[in-house]
């Protein structure tokens, strides 16, 4: 039962590099989100989706970019890393239904030097 | 806009009840829920609310006045394994199915 699964589990980036980072969840959840987290702090939502082939803005968008082609999966692509977007990023999902919680991954800590 | 607001951090006794205050002000209401983190660690769910009142499970309880935008998180007979941060989150309502934090609010139980 492998839940919401995110690869890398660390990665570092040099300023300027791209990389994805991956997500998959096997519950058959409708939403799927990312969010991140800086140190000390709380979630912030950064893109989130409420189903294959669609996807909105968060809280803090910028500098990223999502898709969704099927349900499993919801990659979260960093174009030009920037030392700013140093933080641990959770990816999470739920069903639609109101009263159901989120399930998280066990995140992604990436470094931008 | 949204707000979330809660306290930074607080201290408590092994043994002893506290409770965690979190007041929001969202653009759409579909739920509030409280999670458990543990530094290092994913949140895990606690708790969830929708309707007015108070919700128990075992040594936690969750309340919520969705006309004064306000719940707090109960826990009691504290264990030193309860020390983590406690997020409380809103899911704003309509079409919108995304799910706002607050910023956390770091609980240290102490013997």
């Amino acid at each position: 039962n492998a839940g919401v699964t995110q690869t890398p589990k660390f990665r570092i980036l040099k300023i300027g590099q791209s990389m994805t980072l991956q997500c998959t969840q096997d519950m058959n959840h409708n939403y799927m989100y990312w969010y991140r987290q800086d140190p000390g702090m709380g979630l912030k939502l950064i893109y989130y989706s409420v189903g294959a082939g669609i996807t909105d803005k968060g809280e803090v968008p910028n500098g990223y970019n999502v898709s969704r082609s099927t349900t499993e999966d919801f990659p979260l692509r960093l174009e030009l890393a920037a030392p700013s977007q140093t933080s641990v990023y959770f990816c999470a999902s739920s069903y639609r239904d109101r009263g159901t919680e989120a399930f998280f991954g066990q995140g992604t800590r990436l470094t931008v030097v | 806009g949204q707000n979330i607001d809660q306290p930074t951090e607080m201290t408590a006794t092994e043994g002893a009840i506290v409770q965690i205050n979190c007041t929001y002000q969202t653009s759409g209401f579909n739920g509030l829920f409280w999670y458990q983190q543990h530094a290092g660690e994913a949140p895990t769910f606690l708790s969830y609310n929708v309707l007015d009142g108070l919700e128990e499970k075992g040594r936690f309880s969750s309340f919520l006045s969705r006309s004064k935008g306000y719940s707090y998180l109960l826990l009691k007979e504290l264990q030193m394994k309860d020390s983590a941060s406690y997020l409380c989150a809103v899911r704003r309502g309509g079409s919108q199915g995304n799910l706002i934090f607050g910023k956390g609010t770091k609980l240290s139980v102490k013997p």
